[in-house]
């Protein structure tokens, strides 16, 4: 069966600081990959997605950037966080068929 | 814009009777739905997926369909306390990778 991990958990950065989120998938081979964020009280925003190894797009403009260098692993980057980048990052991925779709536990981020 | 509307809620039912939630779509050529159920703090955990018009039963839950309304339901029957939690409802956008497109969802209380 397909799992995803993401890590960490949770993060407190300070402003300006970079940032590296992970992502990888088990159990399927070239998946569909995505990142959402949820601020607190609003929905899941779609902020990139990945149809296959360095193929990324955006959703939103903003200073984060994601990469895919392997088929299974997808990272969320920023060179330097904004207090407004704070929330909780989901990574997530769906299969071919768009009939299953599961998402990782999470990365509470909080920037100070 | 396609937009997926849910109630906010607090839709609040007491345990043992049936919670109904729903959802509609703005997108038309929309196939595939889902529901999922997050508690706070927690990422979503898919309860089912539906592409079909008519009813799809899981449990003690029944995922609705009507495609000419563009509407999608989840009952809940037998409810209980455990079932309080937020429960958001996408759908897939094609031209975004087949990403899920959610609405802000709705809370659910089941009151003891």
């Amino acid at each position: 069966s397909q799992t995803i991990h993401q890590w960490p958990a949770t993060l407190v950065q300070p402003v300006g600081s970079p940032l590296s989120l992970e992502c990888t998938v088990e159990g399927t081979s070239n998946p569909n990959l995505y990142w959402y964020r949820q601020a607190a009280g609003r929905g899941l925003q779609l902020l990139f997605y990945s149809i296959g190894i360095d193929q990324i797009s955006s959703e939103v403009p903003q200073n984060l950037s994601a990469s895919r260098p392997q088929d299974r692993q997808f990272i969320l980057s920023s060179k330097k966080l904004l207090l407004s980048d704070s929330g909780f990052y989901l990574c997530a991925w769906i299969d071919n068929l768009n009939t299953e779709a599961f998402f990782g536990q999470g990365t509470r981020l909080t920037v100070v | 814009q396609k937009e997926v509307e849910q109630n906010s809620g607090p839709l609040s039912v007491p345990e043992g009777a049936i919670a109904s939630l729903n959802c509609t779509y703005s997108d038309r050529v929309s196939q595939s739905f889902f529901w999922y159920r997050q508690y706070s703090g927690k990422s979503p955990e898919l309860i089912m997926s539906i592409y079909s018009n008519g009813d799809k039963e899981d449990g003690r839950f029944t995922a609705q369909l009507n495609k000419a309304s563009q509407y999608v339901s989840l009952l809940i029957r037998d409810s209980q306390p455990s079932d309080s939690a937020t429960y958001l409802c996408a759908e897939i956008n094609s031209n975004s990778g087949y990403a899920l497109n959610f609405g802000k969802g709705t809370s659910l209380l089941v009151t003891p």
